[in-house]
């Protein structure tokens, strides 16, 4: 598998069902962001989990790395028709990498109303 | 506080053609990242810049591609003469000296026919 390779490629839930991405990597991190892309639209920032952290929450969000395993989970809780996008996970090996993003080819969420 | 912003927001070219994106970074923001995806593949960095200083370039696939950022604001990316395979989205990003939190702009969507 590639650096920041996401599972499922695509997933289809019903709105307020939770949705859970996986991704692995492959290199020693700083951290691992995930980002979300609307249709058309930029990438936005949604969380970002240190390597020397398990589990973080930032609203229906919950991110979770095992830095033994290089993988890590989203979980969106409760989801809704406005969250369907695709998501991204990205890792940061810091250092002499600093800001060199490795990227993910992401899964494509889609809620249902 | 203004995103990040990106020119234009698509652009048809001829093969042969030459073509300049240009991306307004937050205002502050040392840091400026390229990027772009191509299709069916991952988001791929392009280059970094700290200020008006190319930082990493590693990611520019050869040398028709040509970025600047004089003066340390906005950037502008060249292609020249573009090909068939530089279609794609390019994005921006930027950051604060030191901050692990990139954002991004809403990108270029390019296409070379």
């Amino acid at each position: 598998s590639q650096q920041g390779e996401e599972d499922p490629q695509a997933l289809s839930i019903q709105e307020g069902e939770n949705a859970t991405m996986n991704c692995s990597y492959k290199t020693s991190i700083n951290n691992l962001q995930w980002y979300r892309q609307n249709s058309g639209r930029g990438l936005v920032h949604l969380i970002l989990i240190r390597s020397n952290e398990r589990e973080k929450h930032s609203g229906r969000l919950r991110v979770t790395l095992d830095t033994s395993k290089k993988s890590s989970s989203l979980l969106i809780t409760a989801s809704r028709a406005a969250d369907t996008a695709s998501y991204f996970c990205a890792t940061d090996e810091g250092g002499t990498s600093y800001g060199k993003l490795t990227f993910g080819q992401g899964t494509i969420l889609t809620v249902h109303p | 506080e203004a995103g990040v912003t990106q020119f234009p927001s698509h652009s048809v070219i001829e093969k042969g053609q030459t073509v300049t994106l240009r991306c307004d970074p937050i205002s502050g923001h040392d840091n400026l990242y390229w990027y772009r995806r191509v299709m069916g593949k991952e988001i791929k960095f392009l280059l970094h810049f700290v200020k008006e200083s190319k930082q990493d370039e590693s990611g520019m696939p050869n040398n028709r591609f040509l970025a600047e950022r004089t003066g340390g604001t906005y950037s502008t990316l060249k292609v020249q003469p573009a090909e068939l395979e530089d279609s794609g989205v390019y994005f921006c990003a930027s950051s604060v000296r030191g901050s692990y939190g990139y954002t991004f702009g809403s990108g270029t969507r390019l296409t070379v026919v």
